[in-house]
C-alpha cells in the first residue's frame, strides 16, 4: 500500500492563479480530509468527505473547493490564490463506522506559497 | 467546543534520556480518541500513539507511552531512551467518537522537541 498520496510537493503561484492539489489514497477508507498548517500552527481543517459525492465543509473553508467522484480521490481546488493560503497542506484518509473511529493517516504535505 | 493546549513550545532532551511532553483538553464527551503525532522536518505527520477514552490502560508503543487522566483531562507522552531520530514536532490531538462534522482531529499547536547528542 503507499497510504495516501499527495501531488505536487512544492508549488508557488502568483496572486489569482488557481490550481488543484491532488490527493489519493489506496486504503478504501471513507473519510478524507483536507488540513492547512501555518507556519508554528497546528492543522486547521478546510474540507471533508464521509463518501463518494458527499463532501462539507470544516473550520477554514474559504477560497476552496473539493470534490470526491471516487473513494480514492479527493482534490483540493484554490480559485484565486491569494497570499493568505500561503501554507502546508494535508490531506488525510481513516476509515469511520458508527462506535469505531480509525486513526488519520496523513500524505506527505504540499507546500504552497503565493507570490 | 472541543480544545486541545500543549503548554511547553519548545523541549530539550540528552540522547538516552527520558523526557514528557504534556496536553490537556477540554471536552464533555465521554467517549474519544487522542493522539500523538510525530513531524519531524520532513514534515511528514506520523502517528505515534492511539488511546481510546474507554480504555484505562495505558497506551505503549516501544519507547512510547503516554499518561491518560480522563478526570483531569490530561495526556501526556512520555519518550524513554531519547534518540536523535525523535528530534520533531509533537502534535497531540482529539477526536470525538462521531461521524460527519464532528469526526475531525483537533490539534494542539505543538511542541518542538530536540535530542540533543
Amino acid at each position: 500500500n503507499a497510504g495516501v498520496t499527495q501531488t505536487p510537493k512544492f508549488r508557488i503561484l502568483k496572486i489569482g492563479q488557481s490550481m488543484t492539489l491532488q490527493c489519493t489514497q489506496d486504503m478504501n477508507h471513507n473519510y478524507m480530509y483536507w488540513y492547512r498548517q501555518d507556519p508554528g500552527m497546528g492543522l486547521k481543517l478546510i474540507y471533508y468527505s464521509v463518501g463518494a459525492g458527499i463532501t462539507d465543509k470544516g473550520e477554514v473553508p474559504n477560497g476552496y473547493n473539493v470534490s470526491r467522484s471516487t473513494t480514492e480521490d479527493f482534490p483540493l481546488r484554490l480559485e484565486l490564490a491569494a497570499p493568505s493560503q500561503t501554507s502546508v497542506y494535508f490531506c488525510a484518509s481513516s476509515y469511520y463506522t458508527s462506535g469505531f473511529s480509525d486513526t488519520q493517516y496523513f500524505g506527505p504535505g504540499t507546500r504552497l506559497t503565493v507570490l | 467546543a472541543q480544545t486541545v493546549t500543549q503548554s511547553q513550545p519548545e523541549m530539550s532532551v540528552q540522547e538516552a534520556e527520558t523526557v514528557t511532553l504534556s496536553c490537556t483538553y477540554d471536552t464533555s464527551e465521554s467517549n474519544y480518541y487522542l493522539f500523538w503525532y510525530k513531524q519531524p522536518p520532513s514534515r511528514q505527520m506520523i502517528l505515534v500513539i492511539r488511546q481510546e477514552a474507554y480504555k484505562q490502560q495505558n497506551a505503549t508503543e516501544n519507547r512510547f507511552s503516554v499518561n491518560f487522566q480522563k478526570a483531569a483531562k490530561s495526556f501526556s507522552l512520555k519518550i524513554s531512551d531519547s534518540q536523535l531520530g525523535d528530534t520533531a514536532m509533537y502534535f497531540c490531538a482529539f477526536i470525538r467518537d462521531y461521524g460527519g462534522a464532528t469526526n475531525k482531529l483537533i490539534f494542539g499547536t505543538g511542541t518542538l522537541l530536540a535530542v540533543q547528542p
